[in-house]
This record gives C-alpha cells, structure tokens and sequence, in this order.
C-alpha cells in the first residue's frame, strides 16, 4: 500500500534563512505521482509542483526547489530566503498510475517563518 | 467566481440535524473529490465522482451522503452526524482521469458536531 510519510511535525525559523521540508514514500508501483501542496491559514490546499516518477530532474521556481530521489524514496521541498508569507502547512502526497485519483497524504509539516 | 468555491464555510450541527454542504468549481473539469482533514489524522479521501458517476467511496459511513447532479456541483449530505465527525471537508477537482492532473482544491467547511 502507499504512504508518505513527513516525519517534521513542524519547524520554525527566522525569516531569510533556507528550509528544507522532508518527504518519504512508499509505493509498490513503478509509476506514481508525488505532489507538493501548501495549505495557509485560510484552508485551502494549494497546488505547488507534481512530479511523475519517471523524471527525477530536479526542479527548481522562484525560492522553491524539489529534489527527488528514487534511491531514498524521498521528494524533499526547499525553501530559499524564506519569507513570513511562506509560514502554512505544507503536504507532500502521492498516487500511483494503477489508482490515480487517489491522492494519498504525508501529516504535513507545520512551518513557521518568524520575522 | 473562479476556482473551487464551497459553501458555508463554518457550519455548527447537533447530532440529529440534517445538513448539506455545496461544492463548486469553475474550472471545467469532471472529476470532484470529497476529502476530510480533521486534527489526528492525514487529509483523507472520501468520494471520488468521474463525469458524475461516484467511482470511489473510501468505505465511508452511510451517514454522509453525497450527491453529483453535475460536472460542476458537488454536495456531501449529513444526517445523525456523531462528534468525531467534526473536521475540515474539502472538495476538490480535476481534470479528466490519471494521476497526473492534479487536484485543485477548495477552502473547506470547517464543520462541528455538538
């Protein structure tokens, strides 16, 4: 069975300083999903990037960046010179090709970006 | 309106009420999910409809109902709720089918069951 497991239950740094959010999964097919979202005070998930497990390029938008690595089953999510309006929960999740749909959640990791 | 819109966003029920919440999305896709988020677990999946057929029921108990009277609306029905119910339920959606559409999602119905 899936899982996505985010072991940082949450983290807080001053503003400026780089964060890296941790993401590991579990999955027995050979073609998944991963997904990044961001979820602020006002409840709503925010897609930031997917990425399909045939390509491990890593990518990097803006401030953020995503390495993923198949040999450690990780898909970790930094952040550069973070921002106070970085501060939201933030999910990693995964789906594999076979249940597509089913969007399969880490317990998200809580960040704080203190000013 | 644009996005993922639901309707209310706070709703307080007693257990023997019956209530619905309303979901949205303007973004002309067919595919809508209903998920729950409440504070011990993970976001879980519920339902999943695919151009209005559910094809997805996460054994969820028959206390919660919902309903796809189209691609664009969405409604989770609530009936004899218990208290561990109360949680954030968001409704998302897709396009089209496959695990590389993703999902746009909502701003919830924090809902409370006294």
């Amino acid at each position: 069975a899936q899982k996505v497991t985010q072991a940082q239950t949450e983290i807080s740094v001053v503003e400026k300083e780089d964060v890296t959010l941790d993401c590991v999964y579990e999955t027995r097919d050979t073609t998944y999903y991963l997904f990044w979202y961001k979820q602020p005070p006002s409840g709503e998930l925010v897609f930031l990037i997917r990425r399909n497990s045939f390509d491990e390029q890593n990518e990097i938008s803006g401030r953020y960046s995503w390495n993923f690595q198949k040999s450690t089953s990780s898909f970790n999510f930094t952040i550069t010179a973070s921002q106070v309006v970085d501060s939201a929960v933030y999910f990693c999740a995964l789906s594999e090709a076979k249940m597509a749909q089913k969007l399969v959640f880490g317990q998200g990791t809580r960040l704080t970006i203190n000013p | 309106e644009t996005g993922v819109t639901q309707t209310p966003r706070h709703l307080v029920m007693g257990m023997t009420n019956k209530k619905s919440l309303k979901c949205e999305q303007h973004l002309g896709h067919n595919a809508m999910y209903w998920y729950k988020q409440s504070a011990k677990k993970p976001l879980e999946l519920m339902f999943v409809y695919n151009f209005k057929e559910q094809t997805e029921n996460n054994s969820v108990p028959s206390r919660f109902s919902p309903e796809c009277p189209n691609s664009s609306h969405l409604f989770l029905h609530l009936h004899t709720l218990q208290p561990e119910d109360s949680a954030l339920y968001l409704c998302a959606s897709s396009q089209d089918k496959g695990g590389y559409n993703e999902q746009f999602f909502g701003p919830g119905t924090r809902l409370t069951v006294l």
